[in-house]
């Protein structure tokens, strides 16, 4: 069965550095997302992207997070001079459609820890 | 608004022993999807079960059951004969028209051998 796979599976990173998680959607999908799980916590929408621009953005989304599809098959979020707060369990998601919920898909996610 | 409730913050039962996972949405759409997620220490979602806001027909899977009855807005999950591998933290969450999931808070489940 297709699979969104995210690298790394785990990330430390220092405090004030930038990083950047990697996702590939399904190959035929057309719209992809990142949600965050801060430990403990329920999992939250980012951010949609189709069409090589952003769709929807919640408001955690803000001027420190980014996202791009560089190539035909990668799609990343940056996050500028991470925070010890953005510590969490990053997922990617990706869909054919935007409407329904056919095949919308979650890759197994990046825990993202910064000191 | 759209919301997801999972009232039970921890649950604990022992082994064999039947257990229900609560969950209450809230959307004003008249097409929506529900799903459950489980969560294993390993912190990936594990896809468990999909239905639509049309169907409300329950679902079993073997130890695996489902209630979904939208006149109370609920779509509740049981497991059957539980087992410490079902030890875990699901999630319910809801699709209505649109881009994202809204998911509930959690319910983590614990199975004593």
């Amino acid at each position: 069965e297709p699979e969104v796979t995210q690298t790394p599976s785990h990330q430390v990173t220092q405090m004030g550095q930038e990083v950047i998680l990697r996702c590939v959607p399904i190959s035929n999908h057309l719209y992809f997302y990142w949600y965050r799980q801060i430990l403990g916590q329920k999992v939250e929408f980012l951010v949609s992207f189709y069409n090589n621009e952003i769709s929807e953005k919640s408001e955690i989304f803000d001027d420190q997070f980014s996202v791009e599809r560089p190539d035909g098959s990668n799609f990343t979020l940056k996050i500028r001079s991470t925070k010890l707060e953005d510590s969490a369990m990053y997922f990617c998601a990706s869909s054919v459609v935007r409407q329904g919920a056919s095949g919308y898909t979650f890759g197994s996610g990046t825990r993202l820890t910064v000191v | 608004a759209q919301k997801v409730t999972q009232a039970q913050t921890e649950i604990s039962v022992v082994e064999k022993e039947d257990v229900t996972l609560d969950c209450v949405y809230e959307t004003r759409d008249t097409t929506y999807y529900l799903f459950w997620y489980k969560q294993p220490p390993s912190g990936e979602l594990v896809f468990l079960i999909r239905r639509n806001s049309f169907d409300e027909q329950n679902e079993i899977s073997g130890r695996y059951s489902w209630n979904f009855q939208k006149s109370t807005s609920s779509f509740n999950f049981t497991i059957t004969a539980s087992q410490v591998v079902d030890s875990a933290v699901y999630f319910c969450a809801l699709k209505p028209t649109g881009n994202q999931f809204y998911f509930g808070t959690g319910t983590s489940l614990t199975v004593i051998p």
